[in-house]
């Protein structure tokens, strides 16, 4: 299947300090990665789309300019959490679709990165 | 009516037990059927994908899709203290963005 990596996989952070999360699809071009952000015992709730080379788009009630994301390069894409808050620790996880191998464009993910603001 | 219903579990078996997961989703315009599976402080993994009713077999892993009823399971035979994890369908339509909806998860323990 498709790989996908993200780092870091945990961080601590004091409150109004900022967090960069990285995305790398490892062995597949990602044109459109996407950013999750699940609670405990909860579902998967989409924040944005990542575009390659354009702005992101944002779901109803995601803040831009608290979540920053960039998609510099068909492999990699960046969440900023920009002056993180307390009530933004959460666990954080990338996907990217893969129209490779088979795939019709099945959601592949990554690791998840854990981020607790002090 | 959420579009995808999934029942959150947990749903707790002996070591050998065969186990059913399901959801049931409303849209009829849904026609790619996932499952992944998720375990504690981990990203989801795709168990199985299938494009059309019937059964699709993998190993110890089979998903069923009944588009008449909009009714997906996965089954999984002979179960392992190791699949224990949250089970997550995930449904999407055609093309388009390719985003599914995911239903919440069910949280399987299988006990040795």
């Amino acid at each position: 299947g498709a790989v996908v990596s993200q780092h870091p996989s945990w961080v601590i952070c004091k409150s109004g300090t900022s967090v960069k999360i990285e995305c790398r699809s490892l062995d597949f071009q990602a044109t459109t990665m996407f950013w999750y952000r699940q609670f405990p015992k909860q579902s998967l709730m989409l924040m944005a789309t990542s575009n390659e080379g354009s702005k992101a788009t944002y779901e109803q009630g995601v803040e831009k300019d608290k979540f920053l994301i960039n998609h510099a390069s068909l492999t990699l894409s960046t969440l900023t959490v920009t002056s993180a808050h307390p009530e933004d620790s959460s666990f954080y996880i990338c996907s990217a679709r893969s129209l490779a191998g088979g795939y019709s464009g099945e959601l592949f993910f990554g690791e998840g990165s854990r981020l607790t603001v002090l | 009516q959420k579009e995808v219903e999934q029942d959150p579990g947990p749903l707790s078996v002996p070591e050998g037990a065969i186990v059913s997961l399901n959801c049931t989703y409303s849209n009829s315009a849904f026609q790619y059927f996932m499952w992944y599976r998720q375990y504690s402080r981990k990203g989801p993994e795709l168990l199985m994908y299938t494009y059309s009713s019937g059964n699709k077999e993998d190993g110890r892993f089979t998903a069923q899709v009944d588009k008449s009823s909009k009714y997906i399971s996965l089954f999984i035979r002979d179960s392992q203290p190791s699949d224990s994890a949250t089970y997550l369908c995930a449904i999407r339509a055609s093309g388009g963005s390719y985003i599914p909806t995911f239903g919440r998860g069910t949280s399987l323990i299988v006990h040795p």
